[in-house]
């Protein structure tokens, strides 16, 4: 049965950063995408970016681009997703979801379809 | 990027009612590489249909999804008390990008 289980609550302070762990039992870690995907107060879903730990190489949607980072331990089976210049539209739930990847027509990586997911992190931002 | 447009906002069905639910693509969706979710209030989504028409691990079979070029249907054959719920639909053969989700409530 897998499970991911994710960090705790946090409040922030406008410009600065939070950091929400993703820790995965169960199935395997390595061979899949670890995702980020966040969703505002009574908004819809926003995919962040992923990374896939047996490679090590993230990548990130163009909205946060440079602005987060998204790291794997594999040791501890433990995802992370940094976001930093925090402002209060950085104000949501962020939950972290395992996706199957496939190799695309170029021979690219694509991340599919988000399996599992987090119980989800909220992220408020206030001064 | 790809737009997906899930309309109308919200439907509004009786229990036991055929409920269909739309998204149309601004362009091709690679592969038929698209997934619907859906979240109730407080929880995370949970997949319910990937490749367009495949049922995830464990969802009922009232659940079911179809293409047609642009357009993808989510339809739920006879709708349970626990069916009412946001729906999303996601499309992951280009970067990956959801629809707004369409609300399903209690006539």
């Amino acid at each position: 049965q897998v499970q991911l289980v994710q960090s705790g609550a946090e409040v922030k302070k406008p410009g600065s950063s939070v950091k929400v762990s993703c820790k995965a039992s169960g199935g395997t870690f390595n061979n899949y995408v670890i995702n980020w995907v966040r969703q505002a107060p009574g908004q819809g879903l926003e995919w962040m970016g992923g990374i896939i730990p047996i490679f090590g190489t993230a990548n990130y949607a163009q909205n946060f681009e440079g602005r987060v980072t998204i790291t794997a331990d594999e040791s501890t089976r433990t995802a992370y997703m940094d976001l930093s210049s925090l402002t209060s539209d950085d104000t949501a739930v962020y939950y972290c979801a395992r996706a199957p990847y496939y190799y695309d027509t170029r021979g690219g990586v694509g991340t599919a379809y988000f399996d599992y997911w987090g119980q989800g992190t909220l992220v408020s931002v206030s001064s | 990027e790809i737009v997906l447009t899930q309309s109308p906002g919200t439907l509004s069905f009786s229990p036991g009612e055929r409920a269909t639910l739309s998204c149309r693509a601004s362009q091709s969706v690679s592969s038929d590489y698209l997934a619907w979710y859906q979240q109730k209030p407080g929880q995370a989504p949970r997949l319910l249909i990937y490749a367009a028409s495949s049922r995830a691990t464990g969802i009922p079979d009232r659940f079911s999804g179809s293409e047609s070029g642009t357009d993808f249907t989510l339809t739920i054959s006879r709708l349970e008390p626990e069916d009412f719920a946001v729906y999303y639909c996601q499309q992951y053969g280009t970067s990956r990008t959801f629809g707004q989700g369409t609300r399903l409530e209690i006539k």
